[in-house]
């Protein structure tokens, strides 16, 4: 069964250092998505991504953040000057659509840990 | 402001013992209504959209319903393996594909 995949699983940085976290998203899939959870806390939309552009992002998605579909298989999520509030598991998705309802799978997750 | 609302938080069962979870939504308008499941340090497992109200989806011992404001889990003769938090998230009309979780319904069943 196709899944969603990431790398690292851990990723262990200091503060102000940049971050690259990645992503395969299922083959057939258009629409890619960006999570993250902060321990004990809800998980939380960042952005997706349709057609090479964000499509939506939320207010935590600020300009420390950007997302790249630099081949026809990797999503990335890098994040310019890690803080230690940006220390969350963070989740890719994938979908076939994001308009109609599809269902979004995620990946296992990359638990970051800035220090 | 949309909001999910998940009831209990926490659940402990006797393996057998069925139950219910709540999912409580305020959405300015729902394109659908997702149940996930997560084990600790993993990603989200899909489980069931639902898109309108009187919508039903079984699988195994998993049933979800749909209303015009709460969405229930039903876990019918719960096994061990069912042990998990239960995450209900909604997709909004206005929304390219974010989903907007709830704090979700951790499940102990023990034997």
């Amino acid at each position: 069964e196709p899944e969603v995949t990431q790398t690292p699983s851990h990723q262990v940085t200091q503060m102000g250092q940049e971050v690259i976290l990645r992503c395969v998203p299922i083959s057939n899939h258009l629409y890619f998505y960006w999570y993250r959870q902060i321990l004990g806390q809800k998980v939380e939309f960042l952005v997706s991504f349709y057609n090479n552009e964000i499509s939506e992002k939320s207010e935590i998605f600020d300009d420390q953040f950007s997302v790249e579909r630099p081949d026809g298989s990797n999503f990335t999520l890098k994040i310019r000057s890690t803080k230690l509030e940006d220390s969350a598991m963070y989740f890719c998705a994938s979908s076939v659509s994001g308009t109609l309802t599809y269902e979004q799978y995620f990946g296992p997750g990359t638990r970051l840990t800035v220090t | 402001e949309d909001q999910v609302t998940q009831s209990p938080e926490a659940l402990r069962l006797q393996e057998g013992e069925s139950s219910s979870l709540n999912c409580s939504y305020t959405v300015s308008g729902l394109r659908g209504l997702f149940w996930y499941r997560q084990d600790p340090g993993k990603g989200p497992e899909f489980l069931f959209t639902l898109y309108s109200a009187g919508e039903e989806k079984e699988k195994e011992r998993l049933k979800a319903t749909l209303t015009k404001k709460e969405s229930f889990l039903h876990i019918t003769a719960p096994k061990p393996e069912d042990s998990a938090t239960y995450l209900c998230a909604v997709q909004a009309t206005d929304s390219w594909g974010k989903l907007q979780f709830g704090a979700g319904t951790q499940v102990v069943v023990t034997p």
